[in-house]
């Protein structure tokens, strides 16, 4: 089973609104990370959040963690036609080093 | 630093085939992990290679093998092909340095498709 998972599935929204996407997972790890793949391509790593940490920001993208929830949400401001894509989020398990276990991704639209 | 590279970029084989991929790593990463992809499935972990080791399994079958050079570069090799196996095996590398899993960088992947 799924380590993680996105919630929603899909999501469409305008250019400039804000997008918000959410992961859970079941059990505890060590990180978690946000990957985006456009269109069946390879995927490339947005950010990274160790358990011990709450918060973090990249440029337009905010991530937050809590552990207690074991939950994560993904926050794009500002969106672009550029943002449409599959967003991942993948944990690291305590004890599993090195594997990450992927969620099934939630598609983002942006329409220009 | 030039980036993750997967050879080929696509293949078409029969059931019953094998196929082998390949995956070259940043340079200096010395951990190479394999995934498979598939719309039903998902991302799933296949292996990790870490200096010619396999340091972590995922769930497949004995079908699936993989092994890394010195060089770093790693292969993988799924014998007797099956429908099923028809996916994006995608590959990426990470410096991996301490414990824990720093980010992973993708190559683009290898589709395969079995008739």
């Amino acid at each position: 089973s799924q380590q993680g998972e996105e919630d929603p599935q899909a999501l469409s929204i305008q250019e400039g609104e804000n997008a918000t996407m959410n992961c859970s997972y079941k059990t505890s790890i060590n990180n978690l990370q946000w990957y985006r793949q456009n269109s069946g391509r390879g995927l490339v790593h947005l950010i990274l959040i160790r358990s011990n940490e709450r918060e973090k920001h990249s440029g337009r993208l905010r991530v937050t963690l809590d552990t207690s929830k074991k939950s994560s949400s993904l926050l794009i401001t500002a969106s672009r036609a550029a943002d449409t894509a599959s967003y991942f989020c993948a944990t690291e398990v305590g004890g599993s080093n090195y594997k990450l276990t992927f969620g099934k991704g939630t598609l983002l639209t942006v329409n220009p | 630093k030039a980036g993750v590279t997967q050879t080929p970029r696509y293949l078409i084989k029969t059931r019953g085939q094998q196929v082998t991929l390949s995956c070259s790593p940043i340079s200096g990463h010395r951990s190479v992990s394999w995934y498979q992809q598939t719309p039903g499935q998902g991302l799933q972990f296949l292996f990790e290679y870490f200096s010619e080791t396999q340091r972590n399994k995922g769930n497949f079958p004995g079908r699936f093998s993989g092994r890394q050079f010195s060089n770093s570069r790693s292969e993988m090799n799924v014998s007797t092909l099956e429908l099923g196996d028809s996916a994006l095996y995608l590959c990426a590398s990470s410096s991996a340095v301490g414990v824990h899993h720093n980010e992973q960088f993708f190559g683009p992947g290898t589709r395969l498709t079995v008739l």
